[in-house]
């Protein structure tokens, strides 16, 4: 059974910070790992995809990894702003069209 | 130009009831999802349709009935509602499954069981 992990639960850094947020899984037969934010009160917006043959990808100040074989992923921030404020959740694909999420990180960028 | 909506936003009703909610999407996926929130935020699947057919249904009991009469639209239904239904119910949608299609969430509908 896979189990996504994001720790910690909740996370506080001043403006302008380099930030990392980590995710872990258990379970290394995965399609694809998904990073998605949710901001209070609405749905999840998917922010980056990284396919299980790909290491990386990137998306404006966003960077994703991927190390499958350890079951690690990590969301990289560059130059954090107020409004990156959020939950960031990461999940993955592991089954026929079913993702595992993990409790996600909420974010909070001090100004 | 909304990708994913949902309706209602909010659902608020008595122990007993029976409720719908409807999901509609509009980009030409065709796999659709309902996921539950619960209120420690932790965001589970309860079921996936590929084509109008059901491919996963993760031990939801059976008063949850989701239908989906096209591609576009997968609705959730739910009989004899209980305290424990209490969560936020997101509808998404991907084009595909396993590879490189990322979800697409609706804003959710947040029920409230009385």
């Amino acid at each position: 059974k896979q189990e996504v992990t994001q720790i910690p639960a909740a996370l506080s850094v001043p403006e302008g910070e380099n930030l990392v947020l980590n995710c872990s899984f258990t379970d290394s037969a995965i399609y694809n790992l998904q990073w998605f934010r949710q901001d209070p009160g609405k749905g999840l917006t998917s922010l980056l995809l990284i396919q299980s043959s790909q290491r990386e990808q990137t998306s404006g100040r966003l960077n994703a990894s991927l190390d499958k074989s350890s079951g690690r992923s990590t969301l990289y921030i560059a130059a954090s702003q107020p409004g990156d404020s959020a939950t960031y959740l990461c999940a993955v694909e592991s089954g026929r069209s079913k993702l595992t999420f993990g409790k996600g990180i909420t974010l909070s960028v001090r100004p | 130009d909304t990708a994913v909506s949902q309706t209602p936003k909010y659902l608020v009703t008595q122990m007993g009831n029976d409720k719908s909610i409807k999901c509609e999407q509009n980009l030409g996926h065709d796999t659709m999802y309902w996921y539950k929130q619960d209120s420690k935020k932790f965001l589970k699947i309860m079921f996936s349709y590929n084509n109008k057919e059901l491919i996963i249904n993760e031990t939801v009991p059976n008063r949850f009935s989701p239908k989906s009469p096209d591609k576009a639209h997968l609705n959730l239904h739910i009989n004899s509602l209980e305290l424990g239904d209490s969560a936020v119910y997101f509808c998404a949608s991907s084009q595909g499954q396993g590879g490189n299609s990322p979800l697409h969430f609706g804003n959710g509908t947040r029920l409230t069981v009385t």
